[in-house]
Formats: structure tokens, C-alpha cells, sequence
């Protein structure tokens, strides 16, 4: 069974740009959720999407969204990329058992972002 | 709002040895937490997830315990190997189950 696959790996980019991240959950997973790991403020939860709506969202500003789409997939897009947005962002399947999540979270490898 | 301590950052044992790692949170009212390894670079690996019902979990040289009454949890390594280096990470939900909130995590260093 393929894991959580995430697109691109790494990347760089210059300020002012914007990014697209895509993450493929692991298949029959419907919740994908988005973390950014940074060195200065560890693993920060961005947001969850299950069934194309965002369910919970953390404390980041509105440069950082994303979507669901009905294959479960999900994107995060940031715009206007600022230096602080170097991270590296992870994102996380879980399955679902008779309509509730079990609770346990499958992460991907990460695309790094580096800003310049 | 819910906050997770790792003790010690770091640990740095010789091969073979047992060692126990430790997390604690502040918020007891958690239904499951979860224990993550994670590579440089890489992304984290689900070793254990002890729902809050368990006392509980065991997989192969792996013990996690959780005692929700004390805000704690204990990850146990039988028998330490140079390929169990990593950094350990504990996880507790906050509001729903996918919205984790992690602590800074333990960088273990296994020597052979």
C-alpha cells in the first residue's frame, strides 16, 4: 500500500513568490491535514480538509490555503512568499472507521521550501 | 491551551542500553496521543499510537505508556540500536483528532 506521497521534494523560490504544494493521501484515507516544521517553532499545524471542506485551520496568516479535491488529494498554496516561510511542510492521511477518524496520523516526506 | 513537553532534548547512550524517553502535556482531557520518528530530513513515522482508554502500547522493542491523570507518556527502547537514531517526537490532539500538537522532541544518538 503506497504511503502519502507529496510533490515537489524541494524547491527554492524568491520572495514575493508563490508557491503550490500537492499532497496524494494514502488511497481509502479521506482526512489530509498540513503541518510546517520549522527549526525556531517545531511542528505547527496549518490546516485539515476532509471530504473538500477545510475542517480546522491554525494560527497562520491568509497567504496560507489550500483545497481538497474529491479523490481526497489535497494542495497548499502560499502566496507572497516571505523568508520566514522556509520550512519544511508536511502533510498527514488518516483513516476514517464508520464515519470518525481513528486518530492516527500517516505523514508523508515533506517538500522543502527555501526562500530567498 | 494544550502544550507538550519532551525531556531530555537530547540523549546519547551506548548500543544495547534501555532507555526511556519522556512527554509531557498539560491539557489531560486527550483521547489518544502518538509517537513519531523522524530522520533527518525526512518526514515522521508513526510508531505508536496509545488511545486514551489503553494503559498502553507495545510494538517489537517499543513500549509506549500513558498515564492521562499525570499529563504523561513514556516511550521505552529495549535494547538500543546505532538505527534507532532519530528524533522522537510525542503528539497529543487539540480540538479534532487530526490537529496535533507536538512537542519539540528528543534527538537520540545510539553509538555502537
Amino acid at each position: 500500500k503506497a504511503g502519502v506521497t507529496q510533490t515537489p521534494r524541494y524547491l527554492i523560490k524568491t520572495r514575493g513568490q508563490q508557491v503550490t504544494l500537492s499532497c496524494s493521501p494514502i488511497s481509502g484515507h479521506r482526512s489530509v491535514s498540513w503541518y510546517q516544521q520549522t527549526p525556531g517553532q517545531g511542528l505547527q499545524f496549518l490546516f485539515e480538509y476532509f471530504s473538500e471542506t477545510q475542517r480546522n485551520k491554525g494560527n497562520f496568516p491568509g497567504r496560507f490555503s489550500g483545497r481538497q479535491f474529491s479523490n481526497s488529494r489535497s494542495e497548499m498554496n502560499v502566496s507572497t512568499l516571505e523568508l520566514g516561510d522556509s520550512a519544511l511542510y508536511l502533510c498527514a492521511s488518516s483513516p476514517t472507521s464508520g464515519g470518525a477518524s481513528t486518530g492516527e496520523l500517516f505523514f508523508g516526506e515533506g517538500s522543502r521550501l527555501t526562500v530567498l | 491551551k494544550q502544550e507538550v513537553t519532551q525531556i531530555p532534548a537530547a540523549l546519547s547512550v551506548p548500543e544495547g542500553e534501555n532507555l526511556v524517553l519522556n512527554c509531557s502535556f498539560t491539557d489531560s482531557a486527550i483521547y489518544n496521543l502518538q509517537w513519531f520518528r523522524q530522520d533527518p530530513g525526512k518526514g515522521l513515522t508513526s510508531l505508536l499510537l496509545i488511545q486514551s482508554s489503553q494503559r498502553e502500547q507495545t510494538s517489537g522493542r517499543l513500549n509506549a505508556s500513558l498515564d492521562k491523570s499525570s499529563g504523561r507518556s513514556t516511550l521505552y527502547i529495549a535494547a538500543s540500536q546505532p538505527g534507532d537514531s532519530a528524533t522522537y517526537l510525542c503528539a497529543v490532539p487539540s480540538g479534532s483528532a487530526r490537529q496535533l500538537t507536538f512537542g519539540s522532541g528528543t534527538q537520540l544518538t545510539v553509538l555502537p
